[in-house]
């Protein structure tokens, strides 16, 4: 069946550091790949997407490419900023209309 | 200007209870959907609706019921409230046409005791 995996966290980063959080995924065919972000008590926001293998999603400084040959989705920042504090989903989706299959979140934390 | 609200945003409640939760969507979107988020944040889909009709039922206690008085709202009712429903529920929608991302809304958390 369809999975999405994420690297665990939680992920510890100081201002401006390099981010990278891991996300690979099991799925027949060609899903849509996301990642969508929760800050603390508030809900789940799209943060970029990537609809077709080699496309590069980004979004507020985030990246990620689609990268079927290792079926990978890492989201990566050059500079990370407290405000970024906050859970990271991957998702996939097969089809317009079904359910999103999420992977388990990583919490990232950034100290100044 | 609100995409997807949600009320209420925080209910607590004892067990043997029945409660409702409401989502509306201002987006247009055709497809809504429901999402239980666990103490560890692990979502998983509970329901979806397409222009009131129910599109996804996955294995979830007969005691939730869906309910899509029309395709802008999308609400959740819970009979005999268990402790294991306490969680953090979350209404999104999608629209049709080849777009796959969905529209969540802030959240309702449930707390049952």
């Amino acid at each position: 069946g369809n999975s999405v995996t994420q690297m665990e966290g939680p992920v510890t980063l100081s201002e401006e550091a390099f981010l990278t959080i891991n996300c690979t995924y099991t799925a027949t065919g060609y899903p849509s790949l996301f990642w969508y972000v929760q800050y603390p008590g508030e809900g789940l926001q799209l943060l970029l997407k990537a609809t077709k293998a080699d496309d590069k999603g980004s979004n507020k400084g985030f990246e990620a490419t689609y990268r079927k040959e290792t079926t990978s989705f890492h989201l990566e920042k050059g500079s990370v900023q407290v405000s970024d504090s906050a859970v990271y989903f991957c998702a996939l989706s097969h089809q317009a209309g079904t359910a999103l299959i999420f992977g388990k979140g990583t919490t990232l934390s950034v100290s100044s | 200007d609100t995409a997807v609200s949600q009320t209420p945003k925080y209910l607590v409640t004892q067990m043997g209870n029945d409660k409702s939760i409401k989502c509306e969507q201002n987006l247009g979107h055709d497809t809504m959907y429901w999402y239980k988020q666990d103490s560890k944040k692990f979502l998983k889909i509970m329901f979806s609706y397409n222009n009131k009709e129910l599109i996804i039922n996955e294995t979830v206690p007969n005691r939730f019921s869906p309910k899509s008085p029309d395709k802008a709202h999308l609400n959740l009712h819970i009979n005999s409230l268990e402790l294991g429903d306490s969680a953090v529920y979350f209404c999104a929608s999608s629209s049709g046409g080849g777009t796959y991302e969905q529209y969540f809304g802030p959240g309702t958390r449930l707390t049952v005791t």
